[in-house]
């Protein structure tokens, strides 16, 4: 079975522009979540997708957004890049129908922004 | 308030030592521990979890973990280390009616020394 898969694996972006990550869950996964990984604040908990609707949402502004298709491929769009938003992206998915699932992590995206 | 603290940001040993890697959480709900491991440039795998049950979960490669809830501790230990265990590893909780969002401690590296 394929793993997560995350495109692009290397983005670089300079301040102001937008940027769209790509995630694609593990085949019957249904649930798609995010999170950004710094040096300074570690991982953090962007939002998580199931079954196409936002089912919870971190403390990030709303520049962070994000939507999830009926194939279960999510994508994440920060607007509006600031330099503090250089990150590794990681997506992770599950089932998403029980407590307590294992999430499943993509290599991530690491995000420059110049 | 729900959180999870790694006491300590580096761990260094030399081969063969054993060690213990710290990881403590505050939650007023039932919760889900897990261990993920993260090596350069990649993404985060599972190394264990707990979800009920027996309070000692195993990894498969001799790693194991033991839930203490009194002490709300889920310290992670390894009897006799190789090279190859360097790497970062993240404590993660999912607490109990947050399907789908982990909350991370801030990682511990081991420095597995020859």
């Amino acid at each position: 079975k394929a793993g997560v898969t995350q495109t692009p694996r290397y983005l670089i972006k300079t301040r102001g522009q937008q940027v769209t990550l790509s995630c694609s869950p593990i085949s019957g996964h249904r649930s798609v979540s995010w999170y950004q990984q710094t040096p300074g604040q570690g991982l953090q908990f962007l939002f998580e997708y199931f079954s196409e609707t936002q089912r919870n949402k971190g403390n990030f502004p709303g520049r962070f957004s994000g939507r999830q298709f009926s194939n279960s491929r999510s994508e994440m769009n920060v607007s509006t890049l600031e330099l503090g938003d250089s990150a590794l992206y990681l997506c992770a998915s599950s089932f998403g129908d029980r407590e307590g699932e294992t999430q499943y992590f993509g290599p991530g995206t690491r995000l420059l922004v110049l | 308030a729900q959180s999870v603290t790694q006491l300590d940001s580096q761990v260094p040993v030399f081969e063969e030592a054993p060690v213990e890697l710290r990881c403590n959480y505050s939650s007023s709900v039932s919760v889900y521990l897990f261990w993920y491991v993260q090596y350069p440039n990649q993404g985060l795998q599972l190394l264990l979890k707990y979800l009920s049950g027996s309070t000692l979960v195993e990894s498969i490669n001799g790693f194991e973990a033991e839930f203490n809830k009194s002490q709300t501790s889920f310290h992670l230990r390894k009897p006799s280390v190789h090279i190859s265990d360097t790497a970062e590893y993240f404590c993660a909780v999912s607490f109990s009616g947050n399907t789908g969002k982990l909350i991370f401690g801030q990682g511990t590296t081991l420095q597995v020394k020859p």
